[in-house]
């Protein structure tokens, strides 16, 4: 299987801040079809995890612009160019070019 | 709007079955894929397996660690998604999540949570 190795493990964060999370894959996430499956998903604190950010860089619906992602072959980030309160959680980078993987998670928190 | 709701976790024995339930609504269910989804007590997310759409004749894929020992399913008629889990082992405890399934989970129900223990 494909393994996901996102860091940091932990992010302290003040509010209004930049954040950056990377996510390695062990593989390219590159598809045969040209596509490469990466997604971002944020679980807040008691809830289950909600999309964020799909195909490396596309925005779900409703996802704030203050949300990208970027990246390509093994090698992705995801930015928060301007941190609140409610961006607070635990988030998971997976791919799903192979069978479906995610990584450990990186916790967001404030400083 | 899109909503998935998980149903039938509870306590079993190791050795047990349990058969899970995603009630969806929102969507034309037999249009989408629909996966299941775990994670452990303070863990990362497992993707357990998924069915196919209808245009993909319902077939299924399993993750190595559960093939054999759970089957996904699906009532077409009814929009209810099905996770038949047998052979329970102690690290099998975890809250099990559906999630509609488009190359990535989209939506996701609330979760239900499954302990295996004597």
């Amino acid at each position: 299987d494909v393994v996901m190795t996102q860091t940091p493990l932990s992010l302290p964060v003040s509010l209004g801040d930049q954040a950056s999370i990377s996510c390695r894959s062990s593989q390219s996430l590159v598809h045969s079809n040209g596509n490469t499956y990466l997604h971002w998903y944020l679980q807040k604190p008691g809830q289950s995890p909600k999309l964020l950010i799909y195909k490396v860089s596309n925005r779900f619906s409703g996802v704030p612009d203050r949300f990208s992602g970027s990246g390509s072959g093994t090698d992705f980030t995801l930015k928060i160019s301007r941190v609140e309160a409610e961006d607070l959680g635990v988030y998971f980078c997976s791919q799903s070019t192979h069978v479906p993987t995610f990584g450990g998670g990186t916790k967001l928190e404030i400083k | 709007e899109v909503k998935l709701v998980e149903s039938g976790g509870g306590l079993v024995q190791p050795g047990g079955s349990l058969r899970l339930s995603c009630a969806t609504s929102g969507f034309t269910f037999t249009d989408y894929y629909m996966s299941w989804v775990r994670q452990p007590p303070g863990k990362a997310l497992e993707w357990l397996g998924f069915i196919r759409n209808k245009a993909n004749g319902y077939t299924t894929e399993y993750s190595a660690s559960v093939k054999g020992r759970f089957t996904i399913s699906r009532d077409n008629s009814q929009s209810i998604l099905y996770l038949q889990m047998n052979t329970l082992r102690a690290e099998d405890s975890a809250t099990y999540y559906c999630a509609r399934d488009t190359r990535a989970m989209d939506y996701w129900g609330q979760g239900t949570s499954v302990t295996v223990s004597s």
